[in-house]
């Protein structure tokens, strides 16, 4: 089955820098990788998607970057606020058949 | 206003009394999952269903049961819980199996005794 390994687990910048949080999965089938926030006390949301026949997709300050050969895809977020610090889980799988990452608590330092 | 309600938000419980969590969702998707939460493990998948009375296994499905009667509702049962189902779960719903968003409900957290 799919394997998802996600770093760093923790994550502390200064505000107005970039976080980049990189994964990993093992399953070449995989070809859907959402990337989720969850705030404290509340349930993830999906903060930004990308397919396999896509190698990087934009969303304002978040972006995200897939290499199938090298199976592993990024979240990038430039200009880091305050609101960004979160916990971030990246998936990978297929359908809605997907796999989980261990997650990575970023802290936005003001 | 489109969500997924979880009740109750909290429950505190004994070893082997059955118990229910109920989830609901107003967005007519078809697509419902439940997903357990451990710190260090991620959110890992107990069950699902891909539309009313098509319930299947995820990956960690032991000690649970679910049922789709209705396309609104999925609720997770615990026939006799156990200390090592002390966890916090979620369930979430999207509009098809296909790959899109999952809305995900505001968490149970279940403490067994």
């Amino acid at each position: 089955g799919e394997n998802v390994e996600q770093h760093p687990s923790t994550l502390s910048v200064q505000e107005g820098d970039s976080a980049v949080i990189k994964c990993t999965y093992s399953d070449s089938a995989s070809n859907y990788f959402p990337w989720y926030k969850q705030e404290l006390g509340k349930g993830p949301q999906l903060i930004i998607d990308i397919r396999s026949n896509v190698g990087e997709k934009k969303d304002q300050r978040i972006a995200v970057t897939l290499n199938k050969t090298a199976k592993h895809f990024s979240l990038h977020i430039t200009e880091t606020q305050p609101e960004d610090s979160a916990v971030y889980f990246c998936a990978a799988g297929y359908g809605q058949n997907f796999v989980f990452g261990p997650g990575t608590r970023l802290s936005v330092l003001p | 206003e489109a969500q997924v309600t979880q009740n109750p938000r909290y429950l505190i419980t004994v070893t082997g009394k059955k118990l229910t969590v109920t989830c609901s969702q107003n967005m007519n998707h078809e697509y419902m999952s439940w997903y357990r939460q451990d710190p260090g493990l991620g959110l890992r998948q107990i069950y699902y269903s891909m539309n009313v009375e098509v319930t299947d296994k995820g990956d960690v499905p032991e000690g649970y049961k679910v049922s789709r009667k209705e396309k609104r509702n999925f609720p997770l049962i615990l026939e006799s819980p156990s200390p090592n189902q002390t966890s916090l779960y979620f369930c979430a719903s999207s509009l098809s199996w296909g790959p899109s968003e999952q809305y995900f409900g505001p968490g149970t957290r279940l403490t067994v005794t």
